[in-house]
């Protein structure tokens, strides 16, 4: 079963930084990996999808990186407002397209 | 598109009681997941179905829970008797295709058993 590790687990930054949030996984035998986030009471949204085949994409001030050999992901978000302020999640797709989600990297931006 | 769209938002009910949670994918996604978030464990996927069959239960805790999806724009996952240990917050989630695209979430079910 894939077991997938995010670190940290909390992270508080003041706004303008630059930070990476980290996710690993056991079983590099991945379709693809996406980058979710949510917010309190909310659902999830989708930020970033990544193929197994690609090695990072990017939208606005997100880019996310994979290692799939050594089952490895980074989400690096640039300048961060305190608007970015939520739970990060990420989640490598396995066979039978079922995702498996870590327990997420919950971020706060202070003004 | 409206999005997936879950109902109730919130429910609250007594021990035993039956609980019936609905979802509705967005149009045209032919895949559709049902999760389940708590604080100790995280998000669990609990079934999910490709054209309205089930594919994986796998991850249905026990005989309580079941689920359905009659036809392509609606689901519902069942719980019967309902304990306080199923309190937690339910998500459906729909997706076009196999696994090269995009997951969608609802806002979820905040289930409370007393």
């Amino acid at each position: 079963k894939q077991e997938v590790t995010q670190i940290p687990a909390a992270l508080s930054v003041p706004e303008g930084e630059n930070l990476v949030l980290n996710c690993s996984f056991t079983d590099s035998a991945i379709y693809n990996l996406q980058w979710f986030r949510q917010d309190p009471g909310k659902g999830l949204t989708s930020l970033l999808l990544i193929q197994s085949s690609q090695r990072e994409q990017t939208s606005g001030r997100l880019n996310a990186s994979l290692d799939k050999s050594s089952g490895r992901s980074t989400l690096y978000i640039a300048a961060s407002q305190p608007g970015d302020s939520a739970t990060y999640l990420c989640a490598p797709t396995n066979s039978g397209y079922a995702l498996n989600f870590g327990k997420g990297t919950s971020l706060l931006v202070t003004p | 598109d409206a999005g997936v769209i879950q109902s109730p938002r919130h429910e609250v009910t007594e021990m035993g009681q039956e609980v019936t949670l609905r979802c509705k994918p967005i149009s045209g996604h032919d895949y559709l997941f049902w999760y389940r978030q708590t604080m100790m464990r995280g998000l669990e996927l609990l079934i999910y179905f490709n054209n309205n069959v089930p594919i994986d239960d796998s991850g249905m805790p026990e005989d309580r829970f079941s689920a359905k999806m009659p036809n392509a724009s609606f689901s519902t996952l069942k719980i019967q008797p309902s304990e306080p240990r199923d309190s937690a917050v339910y998500f459906c989630a729909s997706r076009f295709g196999g696994g090269g695209e995009k997951l969608f979430f609802g806002s979820g079910t905040q289930l409370s058993v007393l």
